[in-house]
């Protein structure tokens, strides 16, 4: 069974700092690994996404993550946040060639204080 | 492109009735997910289509809840009958095998069973 562990319910970053989300996962085979950001009342927004290829992959509105294999890992990052970056983010991994719908973490606040 | 719709956007209903929520993917996509979302977790898969087939409903509880997608475009859910742990947000999504595994969610709807 596959599965993703968000250590931090809440991560304070001030604004113009650069910030971690934290994600580990564990899955059979290859993962295929993806960050959404949720706002109120509003559905989940596609981040980013690592599949093969690069480590280091980037993504919408600043945000990069790196997918590092030996320590089952895929950190969101972000080098300087704004205060529109506050929401509720989640990792997410699928296994089955990705053929298989998403299994996440229970998410992370992110709060950007001014 | 329009987006993932979901009707209705907000239901309450006493323990023991039933209940139905509708999906509309985006043109073209041909699997569809319906996930569950109580406060404070992640998503959890319920119900995977491609097209008008079920490719994965090992976590549906089909006792109570159950999903079709009859033409392979649009998708009901029904629970019945209630239970107070049914509250939550339904999320539906949508893929396009084109686009990288990408789901697309609807904006959700929120159940609340009293």
């Amino acid at each position: 069974a596959q599965s993703v562990a968000q250590p931090e319910d809440q991560v304070n970053v001030a604004e113009g700092n650069p910030l971690t989300v934290k994600c580990t996962y564990s899955v059979s085979g290859n993962p295929y690994l993806f960050w959404y950001v949720q706002y109120p009342n509003r559905g989940l927004q596609f981040l980013l996404k690592y599949i093969t290829g690069d480590n280091l992959v980037k993504g919408s509105y600043g945000f990069e993550a790196e997918f590092n294999k030996s320590q089952t890992s895929f950190h969101l990052k972000k080098p300087s946040a704004l205060v529109s970056d506050s929401a509720l983010y989640f990792c997410a991994v699928s296994s089955g060639g990705g053929a298989d719908g998403l299994t996440f973490g229970k998410g992370t606040h992110l709060i950007i204080q001014p | 492109e329009a987006g993932v719709a979901q009707s209705p956007r907000y239901k309450i209903i006493e323990k023991r009735q039933s209940v139905a929520f509708w999906c509309n993917p985006i043109s073209g996509h041909a699997t569809l997910y319906w996930y569950q979302q109580i406060l404070g977790q992640g998503p959890k898969l319920l119900i995977q289509f491609q097209n008008n087939g079920v490719v994965d409903d090992s976590q549906l509880p089909k006792d109570r809840f159950s999903a079709e997608r009859l033409k392979g475009v649009d998708s009901t859910l029904k629970i019945q009958p209630a239970k107070l742990e049914d509250s939550a947000v339904y999320l539906c999504a949508s893929s396009f095998p084109g686009q990288g595994l990408i789901e697309y969610f609807g904006p959700g709807t929120r159940l609340t069973v009293t």
